[in-house]
């Protein structure tokens, strides 16, 4: 079946390490997403990639950095000098926008990565 | 910033009545979606409608957008208690930049 994976679903870091959340598709959409949400907030983009080997900042991107050297990964990095990393991670994918989407980019989301700082 | 803005931030109803979530957001879109999440999980696409549609069903669903006054609202009629999930609107252009609202937690008791 397509979807999306995310991995690992929880995650525990000493504060100061860096640490590598996974997201890998097999939808064979060309955009990919990180979005951070914390408890009883909204989602909040971290970064975005419409294309292979590019990618955009989002609006909370201190702290964080990802890659995408292929179409079905993008990892996402949550660095030593993220202030408050513990929150809950959601990755997304999504086909690129076209007129019958009004130029929507519409997102299938994995099932997130919990990452909690001791 | 083209964030759509949920209210009422927490709704609770009896199962069987409707439920009814407005959106509000900021600057000129094309389009604006309308996801679930439950309780820790991943998000899931409801419905999309386009800035020239006024009204759009799906199931129990209708979504209604005026532009006019940058808001929108999601009505779930009849509801179950499965419903029970928080509920965000997301704004976007062409640019690929998607930005949710901090969403309506709906609780519909059996």
């Amino acid at each position: 079946d397509g979807g999306i994976t995310q991995s690992p679903k929880y995650l525990f870091r000493k504060e100061g390490q860096n640490v590598t959340l996974s997201c890998e598709q097999n939808l064979n959409h060309d955009a990919m997403y990180w979005y951070r949400q914390d408890p009883g907030q909204g989602l909040r983009l971290i970064y975005y990639s419409q294309i292979v080997n590019d990618f955009q900042k989002g609006d909370i991107a201190e702290g964080y950095s990802v890659s995408r050297e292929k179409k079905e990964s993008f990892p996402l990095t949550v660095t030593s000098a993220q202030k408050n990393p513990t929150a809950f991670y959601l990755c997304a994918s999504s086909t690129p926008p076209d007129e019958s989407s009004a130029g929507a980019n519409v997102l299938t989301f994995g099932a997130g990565s919990r990452l909690t700082v001791l | 910033s083209q964030q759509g803005e949920e209210d009422p931030q927490a709704l609770s109803i009896q199962e069987g009545e409707n439920a009814t979530m407005n959106c509000s957001y900021k600057t000129s879109i094309n389009n604006l979606q309308w996801y679930r999440q439950n309780s820790g999980r991943g998000l899931v696409h409801l419905i999309l409608i386009r800035s020239n549609e006024r009204e759009k069903h799906s199931g129990r669903l209708r979504v209604t957008l005026d532009t006019s006054k940058k808001s929108s609202s999601l009505l779930i009629t009849a509801s179950r208690a499965a419903d029970t999930a928080s509920y965000f609107c997301a704004t976007g252009r062409w640019t690929g930049k998607v930005i949710f609202g901090p969403g309506t937690s709906l609780s519909v008791i059996p």
